[in-house]
């Protein structure tokens, strides 16, 4: 595609459930990175992916959270058990080469609210 | 480790004044310093980006950053602003080994006043 996709665009959910964010990065892109930004503060990094798997998952909080990106593409971000703090904008980003001079190219993000 | 400072949440100029944001910067190892913004309900957009060539970067929409290593600095600039450049601006690094994700600073909100 044009842009790195990010599905759903809004997702309200109560506390307890699970809920699942979907990342479509820029075509031939191997590196694809989650962050989540909350109200005020800057993009907090959660995990890397090259290719398909999970080069760096030092930023995800608690094992309630995991990521997947089974074909080396889409990558899809799982949340369970979902709690009031998880509220956030969930953000995607993809590079070509996932090296730390290129350019990180962003979704417009998923806004998760937890009621 | 790395990380980002920026000095002020809240800037106000008024339209075709200086644009100055702030951004310092921490890491034991030569970094790789960005400058992203972030429009109401857009993604973010990279702006500029430093990777040990210039020390100057020029990027889009008339900005530029000067990279100074001996004060930790990286400075965003437009000598006028534009109305059109009220957003969020971030700085970020990321150091060229071990993790390639960014660390953000938490953010600089311009508001461009008529």
């Amino acid at each position: 595609g044009a842009g790195v996709s990010q599905t759903p665009s809004n997702k309200v959910t109560e506390k307890g459930k699970y809920v699942e964010l979907r990342c479509d990065p820029i075509s031939g892109h191997t590196a694809l990175y989650w962050y989540r930004q909350s109200l005020g503060q800057g993009p907090e990094f959660l995990i890397y992916f090259q290719g398909t798997g999970a080069a760096d998952d030092s930023g995800l909080p608690n094992d309630r959270f995991f990521a997947v990106r089974p074909e080396g593409s889409v990558s899809t971000l799982k949340i369970q058990r979902t709690e009031r703090g998880d509220s956030a904008m969930y953000l995607c980003a993809s590079s070509l080469k996932g090296q730390g001079n290129t350019e990180a190219f962003f979704g417009q993000g998923t806004r998760l609210t937890v009621v | 480790a790395q990380s980002v400072t920026q000095l002020g949440s809240h800037v106000s100029v008024s339209e075709g004044a200086l644009v100055l944001l702030r951004c310092n910067y921490s890491s034991s190892v030569p970094p790789y310093l960005f400058w992203y913004v972030q429009y109401p309900n857009q993604g973010l957009q990279l702006l500029l980006k430093y990777t040990s060539a210039a020390t100057l970067v020029k990027g889009i929409n008339g900005f530029e950053a000067e990279f100074k290593k001996s004060e930790t600095s990286f400075h965003l600039t437009k000598p006028s602003a534009h109305m059109s450049d009220a957003a969020e601006y971030f700085c970020a690094v990321s150091v060229g080994t071990g993790r390639r994700a960014l660390t953000f600073g938490s953010g600089t909100r311009l508001q461009v006043q008529p």
